[in-house]
C-alpha cells in the first residue's frame, strides 16, 4: 500500500518567513511533485523531480524552490513567504507514466 | 503551453441519473488520461484512467471514452449514488516523466 506523507497538514507563517514543505514516499517512485490547490483553478503543478538531484519547472515555480536529495523525500521551499502563497499544497508521487499517490496535503497560510 | 480543460465546472444530478464530465487537451503527444476523485477534505485519488492506444474502457459503473482526433475524453457515471459527490478532476499526460496536466475540475452534486 503507497503512502506518501506530509510534513505538517495546517501551518501558520508570516510574509518574509522561509518555509519547507516535506514530502516522504515509501514506495520507490522515481517520479514525485507538488502542486497547489486553489478554488476553481485546480492542481497547478510547481515543481516535479523524475530522480535524485533532478528537477524541472511546472506551470508556477515563481517564488519556489525544491530539493530532492534522497529518492523518497521531496522539499519545497518558500524562501520569502508572501501572502499570495497562502494555499493548500500538495505532494504527490509515481512510478514512470503510471497513477499519481497523493499525500494528504499542507494547508499553509501566510499572514 | 499545454492546456486541459474541463466542462462543465459544477453538475447536479438526481440519485440514479447519469452524469458526464468532458475534457480537451491541447499536446496531441498526450497519451495518458487519468481521472482523479477527490472528496471534501481529503486527497485526490484516481478512478479510471486510459492510454492512448483504447477509445474506451469501463470499471462498473464508471467509463471513460477518448477521442485522439478530437483531442478529447469524457467520464461517464451510471446510475449516480450520493457517495459519488465530490470533485473530479482529468489530466492528460505525454511524458515518461508522469507529469500531469489537470483540468480545472468539477464539482458533482448527487441529490438524493
Amino acid at each position: 500500500d503507497v503512502k506518501v506523507t506530509q510534513s505538517s497538514r495546517y501551518l501558520v507563517k508570516r510574509t518574509g518567513e522561509k518555509v519547507f514543505l516535506e514530502c516522504v514516499q515509501d514506495m520507490d517512485h522515481e517520479n514525485m511533485f507538488w502542486y497547489r490547490q486553489d478554488p476553481g483553478l485546480g492542481l497547478r503543478l510547481i515543481y516535479f523531480s523524475y530522480d535524485v538531484k533532478m528537477k524541472e519547472k511546472g506551470d508556477i515555480p515563481e517564488g519556489y524552490s525544491v530539493s530532492r536529495e534522497k529518492k523518497e523525500r521531496f522539499s519545497l521551499i518558500l524562501e520569502s513567504a508572501s501572502t499570495n502563497q497562502t494555499s493548500m499544497y500538495l505532494c504527490a508521487s509515481s512510478l514512470r507514466q503510471n497513477e499519481q499517490f497523493f499525500g494528504p496535503g499542507t494547508r499553509l497560510t501566510v499572514l | 503551453g499545454e492546456n486541459v480543460e474541463q466542462h462543465p465546472s459544477t453538475l447536479s444530478v438526481q440519485e440514479g441519473d447519469s452524469a458526464v464530465i468532458k475534457c480537451t487537451y491541447s499536446d496531441s503527444a498526450s497519451n495518458y488520461f487519468p481521472w482523479y476523485k477527490q472528496e471534501l477534505g481529503k486527497r485526490p485519488q484516481l478512478i479510471i484512467d486510459i492510454r492512448s492506444n483504447v477509445g474506451e474502457k469501463k470499471d462498473q459503473r464508471i467509463a471513460v471514452t477518448l477521442n485522439k482526433t478530437a483531442k478529447h475524453f469524457s467520464l461517464h457515471i451510471t446510475e449516480t449514488q450520493p457517495e459519488d459527490s465530490a470533485v473530479y478532476f482529468c489530466a492528460a499526460s505525454s511524458s515518461n516523466t508522469g507529469k500531469l496536466i489537470f483540468g480545472q475540475g468539477t464539482t458533482l452534486q448527487v441529490k438524493p
